[in-house]
């Protein structure tokens, strides 16, 4: 499994930012995909997901309404739109498949 | 939301000598499947995380075999029969049975 998770930047609170990840070495149109924030020097928190033909999507409290998750199987991409963007919103940001890592993650600094 | 508590947070541990990480769910993690949905993950300083053990009990490829993980219900554990120096970092539970996927806070494994 490999994932590689771009994107990220620097960003002043109420700014937008889009991720994408690319996967490769398993069958992405049949995974279901997260995308998984961790802050500085803190844990690991779920912050969205979508299934396989994207029919099914879930989003942490936190971000509802301010992120949108999609996928291009045809492209083995995965994408998070992130909107009104917040200080805590800051960290890296792991695409995963179900439970497994594969990338280095993405760095998200709001801040002005 | 599914709550996962670890205990120890903080494990000192001797090179050569056993460790143990505990993981309790607020809820049953048996999906509709069948399956149990628990997983444990490692991260080691400056490294992403790295999937161990999937379904409370299977190690990944490439896991060595002193990693093992047991449980049922809602009270899981992941034992490592010797402690080497590449096992130190952090250690995560995670349920990934339904929405949102949470984790524990993480326990960090430390030479004494």
């Amino acid at each position: 499994v490999e994932l590689v998770e771009s994107g990220g930047g620097l960003v002043q609170p109420g700014g937008s930012l889009r991720l994408s990840c690319v996967a490769s070495g398993f069958t992405f149109s049949t995974s279901w995909m997260n995308w998984v924030r961790q802050g500085p020097g803190e844990g690991l928190v779920w912050v969205s997901g979508i299934s396989p033909d994207g029919s099914r999507i879930g989003y942490a409290d936190s971000v509802e309404g301010r992120f949108t998750i999609s996928r291009d199987n045809a492209k083995r991409t995965l994408s998070l739109q992130m909107n009104s963007l917040r200080v805590e919103d800051t960290g890296l940001y792991y695409c995963t498949r179900g439970s497994i890592f594969g990338g280095r993650g993405t760095l998200v600094t709001v801040s002005s | 939301d599914v709550v996962m508590t670890q205990s120890p947070l903080s494990q000192p541990v001797t090179l050569g000598q056993p460790a143990s990480i505990s993981c309790r769910s607020s809820q049953g993690l048996v999906s509709s499947d069948g399956s149990t949905y628990l997983s444990w993950l490692q991260q080691r300083p400056g490294q992403s995380p790295r999937r161990l053990i999937y379904e409370v009990s299977n190690r990944d490829f490439g896991v060595p075999d002193r990693f093992s993980g047991s449980g049922s219900g809602t009270d899981f554990t992941l034992k490592i029969s010797r402690v080497e120096a590449e096992d130190i970092g952090v250690y995560y539970c995670m349920q990934t049975a339904r929405w949102p996927n949470t984790f524990g806070q993480g326990t960090r494994l430390e030479i004494k």
